[in-house]
Parts: structure tokens; C-alpha cells; sequence
């Protein structure tokens, strides 16, 4: 089925090398979340549009990372001068309605990105 | 600050057997509970959720189970199935999702 896409799978950058994560979330979803997931730990919210708007950005760590969705469909997150910090899976999400807490989130697979 | 915790990393279980993960948060304004199985180079599927307001939700083999003066959630899996065998994540929401660290289940055959 068609479900939530991210690509590239993996990733990896050189130090202060600029990236740019894509998400197709499924075709008519109106919310989309972005998590951080260190090795070991659980996601971690960073971001949430509801169609083109970025409701919530409170979860982003830097100015170095930086988020659109400028059609309402696909997303791309995009960090700035990685460092290896930033070396997570970057899952995004997407659900059908306002993205409120009863609204099922569907993930995609994640990209693994690798900061050397 | 940790507000959602899953304090075993893993669990073994015989098939046939009960599967018992527990998860405890913080935060008494969260509203909404929910558990995501996960399985390698997959992203999190949602399983079951409970709102704040229930103390119980059944589905099938998965119940939830939700204590809010103890803070506590567990989910329950009856009976155990080798195709269990996953990360489980539970997560709890106040206009944001907080998730777990994960608990490993390995059903054995």
C-alpha cells in the first residue's frame, strides 16, 4: 500500500556538510511530524506542519535544522554544518486529520543519517 | 528530562505465555496513551491507544491498561506470539507526542 516514504534511507555526511531529508507522507494526510531517534532511545518530537503551516517547531535543536512542507504534500528537513550529534533515524509521520492526540500517526521507515 | 520511561529494555517470553511491558510517565496532563510496535528498518506502527478518561482497552490480543495514580501503563499480549517479537514503544500525549525508550520482546517458539 502506499504508505508513508522517506528517502534517502541512509546518509552519510562529512562534518559541516548541509543535508536534506525528504518525506512523502500518504496522498490526503493533512498533519506531518518530524522525530529525532538517537541509538537507544525512543523518538523524539521536532516539528509539525498541518497542510503548508508549521505549527509547532519547538522541538528543533538548532537554527542549524530547519523544516518545509511548502505545498502542503512533501517535507524536507534540512540541517545545516552537521555535526556528529545530529547522527540519528529522522522519521517523519503523517496523520489524516489535525494531528490532535487521537489522530493515528503513520510512520515511514526512517533515514539513518550518519555524521562522520 | 525523561517524562515517559520503559525501565526493562527487554523481555523474553515462551509462546502461548503472557506478555506484560510496562511504561510510566510524569506528566499528569497527558491525555492519551498509546503503545507503536516496531520492527528493524521499519519504521513505528500504531497498536492500541487508551484516553485518560478509561482505565482499560482491549483489542484483540493487546489490552492497555492505564493507572493514573501510579502514573503507569502496561500493555498486555495474550497469548504470545513468535511474530511479536519487536520493539515496543509506549507514548504518551499532551499536544505532543513523548515516547518510551523501547522495550525488546522476544517470543519464543
Amino acid at each position: 500500500g502506499a504508505g508513508v516514504s522517506q528517502s534517502p534511507r541512509y546518509k552519510v555526511a562529512k562534518r559541516g556538510q548541509d543535508v536534506a531529508l525528504r518525506c512523502d507522507p500518504i496522498s490526503g494526510h493533512v498533519s506531518l511530524f518530524w522525530y529525532q531517534q538517537a541509538l537507544g532511545q525512543g523518538p523524539e518530537f521536532l516539528t509539525y506542519f498541518q497542510n503548508e503551516a508549521q505549527l509547532d517547531k519547538s522541538g528543533l535543536p538548532s537554527d542549524r535544522f530547519f523544516a518545509e512542507r511548502p505545498e502542503g504534500s512533501v517535507s524536507t528537513l534540512k540541517i545545516q554544518r552537521t555535526q556528529q550529534e545530529d547522527s540519528a533515524v529522522y522519521l517523519c509521520a503523517s496523520s489524516l486529520g489535525d494531528g490532535s492526540s487521537t489522530d493515528t500517526q503513520y510512520f515511514g521507515p526512517g533515514t539513518r543519517l550518519t555524521v562522520l | 528530562d525523561q517524562q515517559v520511561k520503559q525501565n526493562s529494555p527487554s523481555l523474553s517470553v515462551q509462546e502461548g505465555r503472557i506478555s506484560i511491558l510496562n511504561c510510566d510517565y510524569t506528566n499528569s496532563m497527558f491525555d492519551y496513551f498509546l503503545w507503536y510496535k516496531k520492527y528493524p528498518a521499519e519504521g513505528p506502527t500504531f497498536l492500541i491507544s487508551i484516553s485518560s478518561i478509561k482505565d482499560k482497552n482491549e483489542d484483540g490480543r493487546f489490552t492497555v491498561f492505564l493507572n493514573k495514580s501510579a502514573k503507569h501503563l502496561s500493555l498486555h499480549i495474550v497469548p504470545s506470539q513468535p511474530g511479536d517479537s519487536a520493539v515496543y514503544f509506549c507514548a504518551a500525549s499532551r499536544n505532543q507526542f513523548y515516547f518510551g525508550t523501547g522495550t525488546s520482546l522476544t517470543v519464543i517458539p
